[in-house]
């Protein structure tokens, strides 16, 4: 399994401009969750699905942010305009939960370095 | 919302020695998780904890879930240089089980 995908590795932009990530999960994972981490807030999460829908958004910064999933093999998060505030590295991840108070275990991905200047 | 403090923030250790890190949260959660996260990569699972009391081994770690069901350690025998890294616990409680991460244990191993 190639694991969980996420592009780009490094994106380096100027505020005020769009910023897209992109995420690929693990094949059969119906859970999919955004994370922010930084040195002073440490590993934030922001948003995650279960089967393509919005769970909890309570993580989201702002209106600035916003993520989609549009089917299982995809999901992207959205910052527009970016601040020099959002500068992190984001991290997907991906499980599959069947329900429950059972869980599975999170798959993360490489992470994408974000720095907005 | 919950929060999970782990302890201690930092450790240097000489190699060989053993190492033990904790967290605790005023919350209750149903599953304890303790992840490695090596620089430039994503955190990586080492063990995961379902029941409370529960004692868990993978190889020189060991981990328990507290029977308050408010903390976890994570021990680590005999230290090598590969174990340097960021540690985090993480509990996962509520519908769908949403996992929230500790502050992270940044372990320095001296050869």
């Amino acid at each position: 399994d190639a694991g969980v995908i996420q592009s780009p590795r490094h994106e380096v932009t100027e505020m005020g401009q769009e910023v897209t990530l992109r995420c690929k999960p693990i094949s059969g994972h119906n859970s999919l969750f955004w994370y922010r981490q930084t040195m002073m807030r440490g590993l934030e999460l922001l948003i995650y699905f279960n089967n393509n829908v919005p769970i909890d958004d309570s993580g989201m910064p702002e209106d600035r942010f916003s993520a989609k999933m549009p089917n299982a093999s995809f999901s992207t998060l959205k910052i527009q305009p970016s601040e020099p505030r959002d500068s992190a590295v984001y991290f997907c991840a991906s499980r599959y939960y069947w329900g429950g108070t059972s869980t599975d275990t999170q798959y993360f991905g490489p992470g994408t370095r974000l720095t907005v200047l | 919302g919950q929060q999970l403090n782990q302890s201690p923030q930092s450790m240097f250790i000489q190699e060989g020695e053993d190492v033990s890190m904790n967290c605790t949260s005023s919350s209750i959660f149903n599953t304890w998780l303790w992840y490695k996260q090596d620089p430039g990569e994503g955190p990586v699972l080492l063990i995961a904890l379902y029941k409370a009391g529960e004692l868990t081994s993978n190889g020189r770690l060991t981990a328990q879930f507290g029977i308050t069901r408010k903390d976890s350690f994570l021990n680590i025998s005999a230290s090598i240089p590969s174990d340097v890294g960021i540690y985090f616990c993480a509990g996962g409680s509520g519908g769908y089980q949403k996992v929230t991460f500790g502050t992270g244990t940044k372990l320095q191993v001296i050869p």
